[in-house]
């Protein structure tokens, strides 16, 4: 089987930089993906990493350790609008079977 | 524009009913799923399909079916069977590629059974 764990809830006051981790178990594994999802809405893509190190994409980077296997999502400059639900996901042996993690509640505050 | 598009939005059912959740895809996509998810809680899979007549059972599949006739639709069926089928309930698509993914999602449906 395959395990997707992360932090219920992460709370930052706006233009702090936040780290959502996620620790996964997980067989064949591919890459890590995360989603951004608000209160209601559909999920949307955020980054994919296959490879070990630091991916950038405006405010918000990722990272992967495959020997740990761990990861991070990174949010900068927070923005009240940054408020939402993020989760993590892996392809368990590379096939089409989508797995999310448990998913962290961000909150910024003013 | 391309999408994928879930049907209705908010559904109300008598308990012991069986209800359809419509998705469709104009994404040209392989890959469908069917996700679940209830307050404050994540994405659980309840099925999946990765080609046309063919799908597989998620982590959660009992009290539901699926059907893949066509490759732009992916309906799910909420059976009697299904003990607490209030939920939010997440269609999702993606291309062929193992090592993609990224996949694209319905706005979702709103499931209330009474």
């Amino acid at each position: 089987g395959q395990s997707l764990e992360q932090p219920s809830e992460v709370t930052a006051v706006e233009g702090a930089i936040v780290q959502i981790n996620c620790t996964y178990q997980t067989s064949g594994f591919y890459g890590l993906s995360w989603y951004q999802q608000h209160d209601g809405g559909a999920p949307t893509f955020l980054s994919y990493n296959a490879l070990d190190g630091l991916e950038e994409t405006g405010r918000f980077s990722s990272f992967l350790s495959r020997s740990d296997s761990y990861g991070y999502l990174l949010l900068q400059e927070l923005q009240m609008k940054d408020s939402a639900s993020y989760f993590c996901a892996v392809r368990p042996g590379g096939g089409n079977k989508l797995t999310f993690g448990t998913g962290t509640q961000l909150k910024v505050e003013l | 524009d391309g999408g994928i598009t879930q049907s209705p939005k908010y559904l109300f059912r008598k308990e012991g009913q069986n209800v359809t959740l419509s998705c469709e895809q104009n994404l040209n996509h392989d890959a469908m799923y069917w996700y679940r998810q209830d307050p404050g809680q994540g994405l659980r899979l309840i099925y999946y399909s990765q080609i046309v007549n063919d799908f597989q059972k998620g982590d959660i599949a009992e009290g539901y079916s699926v059907s893949r006739e066509k490759k732009e639709s992916f309906p799910l069926t909420v059976t009697s069977a299904q003990k607490n089928p209030t939920a939010f309930y997440l269609c999702a698509s993606s291309p062929d590629g193992r090592e993609n993914t990224e996949a694209f999602f319905g706005q979702g449906t709103r499931l209330t059974v009474v």
